[in-house]
């Protein structure tokens, strides 16, 4: 089976830089991905990374360590609108089921 | 472009009682999941289909729990009987085909079972 751990809550104010972690553990690894989720809403994709290193898209970057089993998402010049629940999820090789962490609820304060 | 999208939004049933949730997918997309998701947790896949073959339902309570994808497009979840513990919201998700890493999400249905 897979697991993931990452925290259940982080909290920052406007402006600031947050960083929320993601350890994994799996076989047939294939890649890491990152979704946000509003309360109430759906989750909607952030970023995908399959090869070691950082990938950036706007204010989010993600990162990725095959050999550590960890990546994380980075996440700058916070915004209020960015107060919601971040998932890490894993999917394996020849497989698009994505299996998903626990969330980590970010909370921006002004 | 239309995202996912599920029917009901809401739904409230007595235990014991069957319960259905239909789901359209985005056009063109071949893979089709349906996700459970319990109040604080993430996303637990429940079934995933190939147009309209389900390849991955080890996770579904096939004693309860049903699911069909008529021509590879719509699909249709099904519960019966309803228990309290089924109370969740109920994800569907889809995604261009299996090689594709980004799935689209619908709203989801949030089922209550009293």
């Amino acid at each position: 089976g897979q697991s993931l751990e990452q925290p259940s809550e982080v909290t920052a104010v406007e402006g600031a830089i947050v960083q929320i972690n993601c350890t994994y553990q799996t076989s047939g690894f294939y890649g890491l991905s990152w979704y946000q989720q509003h309360d109430g809403g759906a989750p909607t994709f952030l970023s995908y990374n399959a090869l070691d290193g950082l990938e950036e898209t706007g204010r989010f970057s993600s990162f990725l360590s095959r050999s550590d089993s960890y990546g994380y998402l980075l996440l700058q010049e916070l915004q209020m609108k960015d107060s919601a629940s971040y998932f890490c999820a894993v999917s394996l090789t020849g497989y698009s089921t994505l299996t998903f962490g626990k969330g980590t609820m970010l909370l921006v304060s002004p | 472009e239309a995202g996912v999208v599920q029917s009901p939004r809401y739904k409230i049933i007595e235990k014991k009682q069957p319960v259905a949730f239909w789901c359209n997918p985005i056009s063109g997309h071949n893979t089709l999941y349906w996700y459970l998701q319990n109040l604080g947790q993430g996303p637990e896949l429940l079934i995933r289909y190939e147009n309209e073959e389900a390849v991955d339902d080890s996770q579904l309570p096939k004693d309860r729990f049903s699911a069909e994808r008529l021509k590879g497009v719509d699909s249709t979840l099904k519960i019966q009987p309803a228990e309290l513990g089924d109370s969740a919201v109920y994800l569907c998700a889809s995604s261009l085909d299996r090689a594709n890493t980004e799935a689209f999400f619908g709203q989801g249905t949030r089922l209550t079972v009293v």
